[in-house]
Formats: structure tokens, sequence, C-alpha cells
């Protein structure tokens, strides 16, 4: 049984396109957190959010916290070729991060 | 911010061996966390590695198959005993630092 359920797992669209990750679960997490990683490295964090309701921007990647803190989107506006990689959304469980199955995305010229 | 430095990167090991893989950090932690990942999926968490006390490991990991030293605050080891082409996986270290989790760049393991 998956803890976080991260939708889709895969994605493959046209540069210039938007596109939104889900990240769903039946617990509530103090914090949630969504990494972005690169083949042969580690995951690196893109941001954090705590409280529910929460709305966060980073540049083109908009982040959003449920209200009741137990899912959690990304949105990116207009992907570029730069943005392609494995994103991975995890919640903070009792000081253990969990991780959901990730989305790799592919954006293509 | 932490910098982690894990070693080997790679390995081609064996089936029947173990190997050890160290992870250093550039700074004192309370917990460092072991992940395992097959290629383009997820992290599953293997074990917690406390400094002074044993490893917490989570479900599904035993301490027999992936042993693990803690020996001071800025070091551990975690070895992948026995090693069947099962064990083929990414092995990565992690802390958490204000709240911010940061990885070594893996050990990317194949047995044979």
């Amino acid at each position: 049984t998956q803890l976080l359920e991260q939708s889709p797992q895969f994605l493959s669209i046209q540069e210039g396109e938007n596109l939104t990750v889900y990240c769903n679960s039946s617990s509530v997490f103090s914090s949630l957190q969504w990494y972005r990683q690169e083949p042969g490295e580690g995951p690196v964090l893109l941001v954090t959010v705590v409280t529910g309701g929460e709305v966060k921007k980073l540049k083109r990647l908009t982040f959003q916290f449920g209200d009741a803190r137990k899912d959690s989107s990304l949105h990116i506006t207009a992907a570029q070729p730069g943005d392609t990689g494995l994103y991975l959304c995890a919640g903070d469980l009792g000081g253990k991060l969990i991780f959901g199955q990730g989305t790799t995305l592919q954006v293509k010229p | 911010s932490a910098v982690i430095s894990q070693k080997p990167s790679r390995d081609i090991c064996q089936r029947g061996t173990s190997l050890t893989i160290q992870c250093q950090v550039d700074s004192q932690v309370t917990m460092m966390f072991w992940y395992r990942q097959q290629p383009g999926q997820s992290l599953t968490l293997i074990a917690t590695a406390n400094q002074g006390s044993e490893a917490t490991y989570e479900s599904g990991f035993v301490i027999d198959k992936f042993p693990i030293s803690r020996p001071n605050l800025t070091f551990s080891t975690l070895t992948v005993s026995n090693m069947s082409p099962e064990d083929s996986s990414i092995y990565l270290c992690s802390v958490a630092a204000n709240t911010e989790a940061f990885f070594g760049q893996g050990t990317r393991l194949t047995v044979v």
C-alpha cells in the first residue's frame, strides 16, 4: 500500500504546455515537500509546504497544499526541456520522509 | 545546508558477496537515513541510523541483510550482505536539516 499516491507516474509533453502533478494521501502530514531528481544525482528540494491551503510559487512552478494537509499539487506553466526530470513528493511523518511513486516528466522541444 | 559525500558511486558485485557504502556529512546531524531507489522510481526508506544506538529498520528490511554503522555524528555505513541480483538498485543516504532533506549522489549497485 502506497502511503502517498502520486499521479501521473509518467508525462511526456511538448515545450510550452502546462501540466499538473498530484500527490494524495489519507494521512495528515506536518509538512509536504517536492523534490526534483536528475539521473545520477540525489533528489533536490524544490519547496516545503506546511500550512493547509498554502500556495507557493517558484518561477513557473506553483505548489499547493490541501486544506486538510493530506494532498498537494505541483503545476508547471509553459514547460521547458530543462524541466525534464523525476519529480517526487514527500510527506513528513514523525520525522521520516515518505515518498510518493514519483512522476517522470519529459518535455520535448 | 548539508553536503553529503557517498562512495562508491557505483559498483558491480558478484552474488553472495557484501558491499559497504559510506556516507560522510560536512556537519553533525542526529539522524541519517538510508534509502533504496530503482532507476526512475521512488525512494523506499530502509532504515534510520542514530548515533549511539541501533538503527531503526522499516518493514521489509532487516539488520542481518542491511547492517548499519553510525560511529559518530558525521558518518554512517550501510552494508548490503549476501547480495543477490534483486539487490541491484541505487542506494542513497540522506540527512535532514531545518526541515529540508539533503541527499548523497547515490550508489548504483549491480549484482551479477
